[in-house]
């Protein structure tokens, strides 16, 4: 069974900090998708990337960056020069190519706060 | 274009009312999904449409809960005979593809007193 754990909780960063959130999953799958997704207040889920399982290259959108190691089941998100903006539970995800549809699996989420 | 939308927004039901909760995907987008969010929580899958099948319902928590969707488009979750226990933000996602990324609704705040 497919399963995401986010082992921290929450976290708080100053702004202008870097930040890391954990992400690590279990699949017996060879083929599957890894998600992050971000829920601000408003309540929301936004999504921001989507990996497959064979790519291992590290992504960089301006000041997100996730790292992806199937070796340790990991797949970390790190925030970097924290804004206030940034507030908010980031939530992991996984989904498995060999089920009956494409449903994700969550982790409980990370809420993360960045003080001015 | 517009996105995934929900409503009501919130709803407010006493022990025992039934409710529904409408879901109206991105056009064009033919995999639907519904998710549970409780207090504090992940979000759980409830039951999962491509066009107007639910070949999977397995994340129904009881047989109080039933979704239909009709048109390849609209879908309505409904609860029958509400608990306090079923109170959690009921969210809904839409994809283009079965394995394609799927984008979220606002959510329908449900509280039953």
């Amino acid at each position: 069974a497919q399963k995401v754990t986010q082992a921290q909780t929450e976290i708080s960063v100053v702004e202008k900090e870097d930040v890391t959130l954990d992400c690590v999953y279990e699949t017996r799958d060879t083929t599957y998708y890894l998600f992050w997704y971000k829920q601000p207040p408003s309540g929301e889920l936004v999504f921001l990337i989507r990996r497959n399982s064979f790519d291992e290259q590290n992504e960089i959108s301006g000041r997100y960056s996730w790292n992806f190691q199937k070796s340790t089941s990991s797949f970390n998100f790190t925030i970097t020069a924290s804004q206030v903006v940034d507030s908010a539970v980031y939530f992991c995800a996984l989904s498995e190519s060999s089920g009956a549809n494409s449903k994700l699996t969550f982790g409980k989420g990370i809420t993360l706060s960045v003080r001015p | 274009g517009a996105g995934v939308s929900q409503s009501p927004s919130n709803k407010v039901t006493e022990k025992g009312k039934d409710v529904e909760l409408r879901c109206d995907p991105i056009s064009g987008h033919t995999a639907l999904y519904w998710y549970r969010q409780r207090l504090g929580q992940g979000l759980e899958f409830l039951i999962y449409f491509q066009g107007n099948s639910a070949p999977d319902k397995s994340g129904l928590p009881s047989d109080r809960f039933s979704a239909e969707r009709t048109g390849e488009s609209v879908s309505t979750l409904t609860i029958q005979r509400t608990q306090q226990e079923d109170s959690a933000v009921y969210l809904c996602a839409s994809s283009f593809g079965e394995r394609e990324t799927q984008y979220f609704g606002p959510g329908t705040r449900l509280l039953v007193l």
